[in-house]
C-alpha cells in the first residue's frame, strides 16, 4: 500500500479481553516499531523489529505485551487481559533503511484502544 | 525519567509572526533531532531534522537550531499559516540503540 496501514482504527475492550492491533508496513520497509501515545503524552517506545527479527523489546510495559513479526512483514501487537492504563493510542512506525534514518520513518494513523 | 522535554504544552501565536517552539534534552548519546507534527486523529509526520554535528538547519519556512552545549533545539515557523496549527512533537535518536524518544508535545494554535 502507499502507507502504514493500522487495524483497527478503534478498539473498545472490556477489562480483561485478550486484544490484537495490527500494523501492515509499507512494502519492503525494513524496519518495524511500536509506540504508545497515552492522552496529552508524546509517543512511548514500546518495541523495535529489523525484518523479523525483534531487536529491542525494552519498551513493553509488562509480560502482558507481546509483539510479533514472523515475516518481516505484518506485525501484530498483543495485550492480554487488558487493564485501564492500557488505554492509549498504538502507533506503527516502518522504515526503509535497515539502519534507521529516522528521516525515513513513516507513521500509521494509530489504533486507539479504550478499555472499560 | 525524561529524556526530551517539551514544557510548553501550548503555544498561540498570529498568522504571519513567527512561531518557536522549543525542546530540551538530557541525553548525550542522542546524534540526531527530529520533529514531527500531528494533526488530529492522523499519525505524526516527518517536518524536519538535524544531525549533532550541525547548528542549524532550514526548510522553506522551517528551520531547526541546535545548541549542544546548553541541550536544547528550537522550531522556529515564519511565517506562521493556519495550516501549521497542530501538535508538534521534538523527537531524538540515540546512536546506542537506535531508539527514537519523543517528547510530549506543544499545541500550537494560529490565530487569524
Amino acid at each position: 500500500g502507499a502507507g502504514v496501514s493500522q487495524s483497527p482504527r478503534y478498539k473498545v475492550a472490556k477489562r480483561g479481553q485478550d486484544v490484537a492491533l495490527r500494523c501492515d508496513p509499507i512494502s519492503g520497509h525494513v524496519s518495524l516499531f511500536w509506540y504508545q501515545q497515552a492522552l496529552g503524552q508524546g509517543p512511548e517506545f514500546l518495541t523495535y523489529f529489523q525484518n523479523e527479527a525483534q531487536l529491542d523489546k525494552s519498551g513493553l510495559p509488562s509480560d502482558r505485551f507481546f509483539a510479533e513479526r514472523p515475516e518481516g512483514s505484518v506485525s501484530t501487537l498483543k495485550i492480554q487481559r487488558t487493564q485501564q492504563e492500557d488505554s492509549a493510542v498504538y502507533l506503527c512506525a516502518s522504515s526503509l533503511a535497515s539502519v534507521t534514518n529516522p528521516r525515513e520513518l513513516f507513521f500509521g494513523e494509530g489504533s486507539r484502544l479504550t478499555v472499560l | 525519567d525524561q529524556q526530551v522535554k517539551q514544557n510548553s504544552p501550548s503555544l498561540s501565536v498570529q498568522e504571519g509572526r513567527i512561531s518557536i517552539l522549543n525542546c530540551d534534552y538530557t541525553n548525550s548519546m542522542f546524534d540526531y533531532f527530529l520533529w514531527y507534527k500531528k494533526y488530529p486523529a492522523e499519525g505524526p509526520t516527518f517536518l524536519i531534522s538535524i544531525s549533532s554535528i550541525k547548528d542549524k538547519n532550514e526548510d522553506g519556512r522551517f528551520t531547526v537550531f541546535l545548541n549542544k552545549s546548553a541541550k536544547h533545539l528550537s522550531l522556529h515557523i515564519v511565517p506562521s499559516q493556519p495550516g501549521d496549527s497542530a501538535v508538534y512533537f521534538c523527537a531524538a535518536r540515540s546512536w546506542r540503540d537506535d531508539k527514537i524518544i519523543f517528547g510530549k508535545g506543544t499545541r500550537l494554535h494560529i490565530l487569524p
